[in-house]
């Protein structure tokens, strides 16, 4: 059975950092290319970064340039983002999600951030 | 960046009855490879999005045959042909054609009336 499970959520104040984590466990994760999307109330679903299945591509929205960054280990099958320079804009459910386009797709559960002080 | 409109913004039903929900693309979806990267989401209350349709009307892995999907170009339908309960909760739509990036359509909710 495919689990994506997502960690590393929680509150944190203007301008700090978290790292969030992606577990893959069911399915060729080496595979695939990999997403970050999140969700908040105000924005909807909203893509933040992609990474190819090697991990040697990837792009960001330009919402987050510069001050995320995407990366993956394919020996442990994770998923990881680095949240730098956060803002109240960044607060949502973050969830690692892929691929999109043949007949496999896997969504995580998701981890909460919350920007505030 | 693409565009996705998504139509209604809400959408009461009753049990039993069919529903149908529009999304447009301010671009044509037809990727060079001949295929168009169109997918639709369910996210019930409390629960992540799931796939349910994609490359317009293929339907995932333990999708209910009353879900459909349907449409070329800019225009694409989802519908369902006789809702049930479990079928209750907020539906997207989404284009992996021309990206990044991603988008996503504002979504549309289905509640029972």
């Amino acid at each position: 059975q495919v689990h994506l499970v997502e960690s590393g959520g929680g509150l944190v104040k203007p301008g700090g950092s978290l790292r969030l984590s992606c577990a893959a466990s069911g399915f060729a994760f080496s595979d695939f290319y990999m997403t970050w999307i999140r969700q908040s109330p105000s924005k909807g679903l909203e893509w933040v970064s992609y990474i190819s299945s090697s991990g040697s591509i990837v792009y960001y929205a330009d919402s987050v340039k510069g001050r995320f960054t995407i990366s993956r280990d394919n020996t442990k099958k994770s998923l990881y983002l680095q949240m730098n320079s956060l803002t109240a804009e960044d607060t949502a459910v973050y969830y690692c999600a892929g691929p999109f386009r043949g007949s496999s797709s896997y969504w995580g559960q998701g981890t909460l951030v919350t920007v505030s002080s | 960046d693409v565009v996705m409109t998504q139509s209604p913004l809400s959408l009461p039903v009753t049990l039993g009855q069919p529903a149908s929900i529009s999304c447009r693309s301010s671009q044509r979806l037809v990727y060079s490879d001949g295929n168009t990267y169109l997918n639709w989401f369910q996210q019930r209350p409390g629960q992540p999005p799931r796939r349910l349709i994609y490359q317009v009307s293929n339907r995932d892995s333990g999708v209910p045959d009353r879900f459909s999907g349907s449409g070329s170009g800019t225009d694409f339908t989802l519908k369902i042909s006789r809702v049930e309960a479990e079928d209750v909760g907020i539906y997207y739509c989404m284009q992996g054609t021309h990206w990044p990036p991603l988008t996503f359509g504002g979504g549309t909710k289905v509640e029972i009336k």
